[in-house]
């Protein structure tokens, strides 16, 4: 059972707000990764990083960004939501080695009013 | 470049039967291949995954072969459960390049009891 966790797990906010979606995980992988998964169930790279200090976008551009100050934390914030940010987001993790399967955690729905 | 074409959805079953979902992939190489279960509400988990040709990944009585000759990893299982209802994402990790997993874009199962 992978140990990977996001908070909030639901999230209503106002155009305009700053927020931080959570994410840690406690395995001591090196690697981490944010999608977006849009209603049609489709899921897009957002951003991902190799180790601390390292952040890299995705394939999906995003107004979102991230940062990687501890192993196992890799925040992602949006300075200011917008209704068009309404989705789910899901962060994972996976060790730094060839062939190694991401472990998502349990996810977060946005919605933007 | 590298894709997943997935069996469109939704797919709707009765209890006990016989399940397939197709998965074809294009690639440089031979990718790693996973198949993801993500049920209602929740994040993606993996299910089953295969990383060289003609290896058989296999969990909770599903199973799937990598076939290089087809370019195919199709997910079966002989008798499903109503407990079997999620969206279902094939997808390949490349050997070359930034390591990022690439998904199908998903299978909504339901199964009717």
């Amino acid at each position: 059972e992978a140990d990977i966790y996001q908070t909030p797990r639901y999230l209503v906010i106002g155009t305009g707000k700053k927020i931080t979606l959570e994410c840690s995980q406690t395995m001591g992988h090196d690697k981490m990764y944010w999608y977006q998964q849009d209603p049609g169930m489709e899921l897009h790279l957002i951003h991902y990083s190799y180790g601390v200090n390292s952040t890299e976008k995705g394939d999906l551009s995003s107004e979102s960004t991230v940062s990687r100050i501890r192993t196992e934390h890799f925040p992602l914030t949006l300075e200011s939501a917008r209704p068009s940010h309404t989705s789910q987001y899901l962060c994972a993790s996976s060790e730094n080695r060839e062939y190694e399967t991401q472990y998502f955690g349990p996810g977060t729905r946005l919605l933007v009013l | 470049g590298n894709s997943v074409t997935q069996m469109e959805g939704p797919v709707t079953l009765s209890e006990e039967a016989f399940l397939t979902i197709n998965c074809t992939y294009t690639a440089t190489g031979y990718p790693s291949l996973f198949w993801y279960v993500q049920y209602p509400g929740e994040g993606l988990q993996l299910l089953l995954k295969a990383t060289k040709a003609d290896d058989k990944g296999s969990n909770k009585g599903f199973e799937a072969t990598y076939r290089k000759e087809t370019t195919s990893f199709h997910l079966e299982k002989g008798s499903v459960q109503v407990s079997d209802s999620a969206v279902y994402f094939c997808a390949l990790l490349p050997i070359q390049g930034a390591q990022k997993l690439v998904f199908g874009q998903g299978t909504r199962l339901t199964i009717n009891p």
